[in-house]
């Protein structure tokens, strides 16, 4: 699976858009992009995912670049409930084991501020 | 159920102890995971079933640790003679089917200590 890369981590006033960026520079034509959170002791969240469209629900958008090496999610108006690590991840549609798994950095924590 | 559970949700063991970690995943759901989560780092692949078909181990540090799903509804994770290292909070996510479009449903972890 490709490699990500994220900032380890980032600040955003309260009912401020926040905007995550993602660095999948190897990624192959049928990777996936995928978000998840995680708040404090809890699992991982689904937030949203992507091939090559941009996306958007009620939790976010997902913008893809072109050359799909880079994306960014956004959160249009941030809350302190939105305090949490934000993973981003690729994976391929199928894995030569027949397994389809997550591998996950470290993330990028995000600190909403009152 | 609504999500995905596990029990207990917190074990404190003495080095050397067996353990036995559970996950009901969502009913229905096809594929399971357990992921292992360090303090401070991403969770960590582990193991995966399509059903009851292990299809990828390749995550288990060791032979101590073992994962079963026999009826290809809930799952164990077992942890033979239990190190420091194996100290972790341990996940277990479902997905109805295996696809790329079939996001993963997180249970809250079983948090390990051991001592």
């Amino acid at each position: 699976d490709a490699k990500t890369t994220q900032p380890t981590s980032m600040d955003c006033a309260e009912g401020r858009a926040a905007n995550l960026p993602c660095n999948h520079s190897t990624i192959s034509g049928n990777e996936y992009v995928y978000w998840y959170r995680q708040i404090h002791s809890q699992g991982p969240q689904y937030i949203i995912h992507g091939l090559k469209n941009n996306e958007t629900n009620e939790m976010a958008s997902l913008i893809i670049t072109e050359d799909r090496k880079s994306s960014t999610l956004i959160l249009p108006h941030a809350t302190l409930r939105d305090t949490a690590v934000y993973y981003c991840i690729v994976r391929a549609h199928r894995t030569t084991s027949g397994t389809y798994k997550y591998i996950f950095g470290t993330g990028t924590r995000l600190k909403v501020l009152a | 159920g609504a999500g995905v559970s596990q029990s207990p949700r917190y074990k404190v063991a003495k080095r050397g102890q067996d353990v036995a970690l559970r996950c009901d995943p969502i009913s229905g759901h096809v594929s399971l995971f357990w992921y292992q989560q360090a303090l401070g780092q991403g969770p960590e692949f582990l193991t995966y079933f399509q059903n009851e078909a292990q299809l990828d181990k390749s995550g288990l540090p060791s032979d101590r640790f073992f994962a079963e799903r026999p009826e290809g509804s809930v799952s164990t994770l077992k942890i033979q003679r239990t190190q420091q290292e194996d100290s972790a909070v341990y996940l277990c996510a479902s997905s109805l089917k295996p696809g790329p479009n079939y996001g993963y449903t997180f249970g809250s972890g079983t948090r390990l200590t051991v001592v």
